[in-house]
């Protein structure tokens, strides 16, 4: 992930573990959510997408939650691996527009 | 499938040139959409294409353009190049056009350095 900064958010798993990442957003009419993985040298990735209309939605080993309350979404990843070292985001649509987060750096540790 | 491909990979340009980036987006999608990633400010949007049309822009100069063609292909220009046009240039596709809530699907990107 070197492209979405240099003082990213570092969350440090031990591999196997679970993984929580966070994201606050900013407006209460975004009605539509998605999280994002960018590995070093790549893209970002889509991960898994949510409506506002649901409050959970799983996909493989992964799950995010929307309190839509609190404006708050977060990415659960089961039993983290290596290979799941990136940086996630998530992005919120408002209208025709997406928002994206700052980012968090997952490091994965052996 | 084929993900989004852009060309090239990597630019290095200097200051007051112009250049062009070249995006095909997956098969099948008709939105193209354009953002400009930076460590400082993360990914901005530039402008949105579907079925030829720019739907939407962001808060970039005019020096900043692009284009979609009849096979959703899209090109983007900046002209007159500044140092902090330096970023990484991503496109992305997605199956609707932006009043949809279908995901957008990244290309790698153009890494263009300007000097």
């Amino acid at each position: 992930g070197e492209s979405v900064g240099l003082h990213l958010p570092t969350l440090s798993v031990q591999e196997g573990d679970n993984s929580i990442i966070n994201c606050a957003y900013s407006n209460s009419a975004s009605d539509y959510f998605i999280w994002y993985k960018q590995e070093s040298g790549k893209g970002p990735q889509f991960i898994i997408d949510i409506r506002s209309n649901m409050d959970k939605r799983q996909g493989q080993r992964v799950t995010v939650l929307l309190n839509k309350t609190v404006k708050h979404l977060s990415l659960q990843i089961a039993a983290t691996q290596p290979g799941d070292s990136a940086v996630y985001f998530c992005a919120e649509k408002r209208a025709y527009k997406y928002i994206f987060g700052t980012g968090t750096r997952l490091k994965v540790l052996a | 499938k084929a993900g989004v491909t852009q060309t090239p990979r990597y630019l290095i340009k200097t200051r007051g040139q112009q250049v062009t980036l070249s995006c095909s987006p997956i098969s099948g999608h008709r939105s193209v959409s354009w953002y400009q990633q930076t460590p400082g400010q993360g990914l901005q949007f530039l402008f949105e294409y579907f079925s030829e049309t720019q739907r939407n822009k962001g808060n970039f100069p005019g020096r900043f353009s692009g284009r979609q063609f009849s096979n959703s292909r899209s090109e983007m220009n900046v002209s007159t190049l500044e140092l902090g046009d330096s970023a990484l240039y991503l496109c992305a596709s997605s199956l609707g056009d932006s009043l949809n809530n279908s995901p957008l699907h990244f290309g790698n990107g153009t890494r263009l350095t300007v000097t």
